[in-house]
Parts: C-alpha cells; sequence; structure tokens
C-alpha cells in the first residue's frame, strides 16, 4: 500500500462545483502539503501545515481552503471551482525537521474543470 | 514569491553520455535544497537533499554539488541510461516553504 494517498485519483466535474480532494499518510509525519503542477510551470505550494492545529497559506491559496483533520489527513477544498484549477494535484508529507528531510508524494489527482 | 530556476528546459542525450543540469536559486533564507526525479505518470522521489555550501551529494551514477553563496547546484549523471529518462526537479526550501523549478525533461536515446 503506498504511503501517502490521495482520492480521488482523477475528478472530471463542472464550474460552480464545490470539490474535496483527501490525503492520509502512514509515515507518521507532521508536516503535509498541497501543491498544484501546471503545464510549463513548476509545482506550486497551495497549503501546508505542520501540525494539526497549523495551517499556512502558500503562494497560491486563493480559491482553496484545507482542513487538518488528524495527523495523518489533510484535505484540500475547492469551494467554487473554476476552470482555471484545472490542473495536477499533489500532497506530500515530510518529517518534523521538514526542510532538511525529503517530501514524499502522493500519486497525484488529476482535475479537471469544465 | 521566490525564482527557482532550471536548465536547460529538456535534453536529449545518447546512451552512455554524461551529462549535467543547473538549478539557481536565491542565496538569502537559504535552508536546503532538493533535487527530485520524476517519471511520467508516477510522483516525484527525493534523490538529494542538501543543506551546507559545498555539499556534494552521490548516489550511484548520480551526483549534486551545491554552492549557497552563488546561489545554484548542478546534477550530473554519468553514462547516461535509457531508465534515467525523466523531469529532475529542484526545490529550494527556505525552513518552511518549498519553492520548485519548472524542472529539466532528461530523454536517453538508446
Amino acid at each position: 500500500d503506498a504511503d501517502v494517498t490521495q482520492t480521488p485519483r482523477n475528478r472530471i466535474t463542472k464550474t460552480g462545483k464545490r470539490i474535496m480532494l483527501e490525503c492520509s499518510q502512514t509515515k507518521g509525519h507532521d508536516r503535509m502539503y498541497w501543491y498544484r503542477q501546471d503545464p510549463g510551470l513548476g509545482l506550486r505550494l497551495i497549503y501546508y501545515s505542520f501540525d494539526v492545529k497549523d495551517i499556512n497559506k502558500g503562494e497560491i491559496s486563493d480559491g482553496y481552503s484545507v482542513s487538518r483533520q488528524a495527523q495523518a489527513k489533510f484535505s484540500l477544498s475547492l469551494e467554487s471551482a473554476i476552470p482555471n484549477q484545472t490542473a495536477l494535484y499533489f500532497c506530500a508529507t515530510s518529517e518534523t525537521t521538514g526542510g532538511t528531510q525529503p517530501q514524499h508524494f502522493g500519486d497525484g489527482t488529476r482535475l479537471s474543470i469544465l | 514569491i521566490l525564482n527557482v530556476e532550471q536548465s536547460p528546459q529538456s535534453l536529449h542525450v545518447q546512451e552512455g553520455d554524461s551529462t549535467n543540469f543547473t538549478c539557481s536559486f536565491p542565496s538569502s533564507n537559504f535552508y536546503a535544497l532538493h533535487w527530485y526525479r520524476w517519471e511520467t505518470a508516477k510522483s516525484p522521489e527525493a534523490l538529494f537533499v542538501m543543506t551546507l555550501n559545498g555539499d556534494e551529494k552521490k548516489k550511484g551514477r548520480i551526483s549534486a554539488t551545491l554552492n549557497t553563496k552563488e546561489g545554484y547546484s548542478y546534477l550530473y549523471i554519468k553514462g547516461s541510461q535509457p531508465e534515467d529518462s525523466a523531469t529532475y526537479l529542484c526545490a529550494f526550501n527556505t525552513g518552511n516553504q518549498f519553492y520548485f523549478g519548472t524542472g529539466t525533461s532528461l530523454t536517453v536515446i538508446p
């Protein structure tokens, strides 16, 4: 089983719909991250969380919200999806020492908004 | 927003060739520099985490160097093999956030 699991793997939905992407991990890591990847652009950080009570905005948080329900679970929500949120979304985890430890990525969620 | 640049954007080499690519990042607020290997239809996997100026890391035929004072890191692949074909990402860490480059896409031709 994957250490970092994202659901769903693929989603097609319509403009204006509310969408939730879920991430769960069995690595016991405190730090969790949500990124989006667009063609020609690098991975861009949406939100990150260093523990259950700690949520931080990343580079491109507008239009997104997150919930850290437990150490192992970090969900990303699009309250009212718009077509330019079509992208590949990755969840990642890392150990508490964060920057000096590698990130571990899920397999990604491909989201298309029509 | 911090600017992390990788060059070249893409590279085609013959099997057996050695190659290298560059990651440029701000020389201030440096905490760590990561390299990841990203194969098509898979998720990025960590290659190296580098923290000290002058750091050199090696894993098999792949190695990396770090210069934090001038803000660059090199990734080297010796004797490229077709299985090395992937996108290589670098990520600059400030202690909290990661800033990724757009990657170098490597294709090794058998």
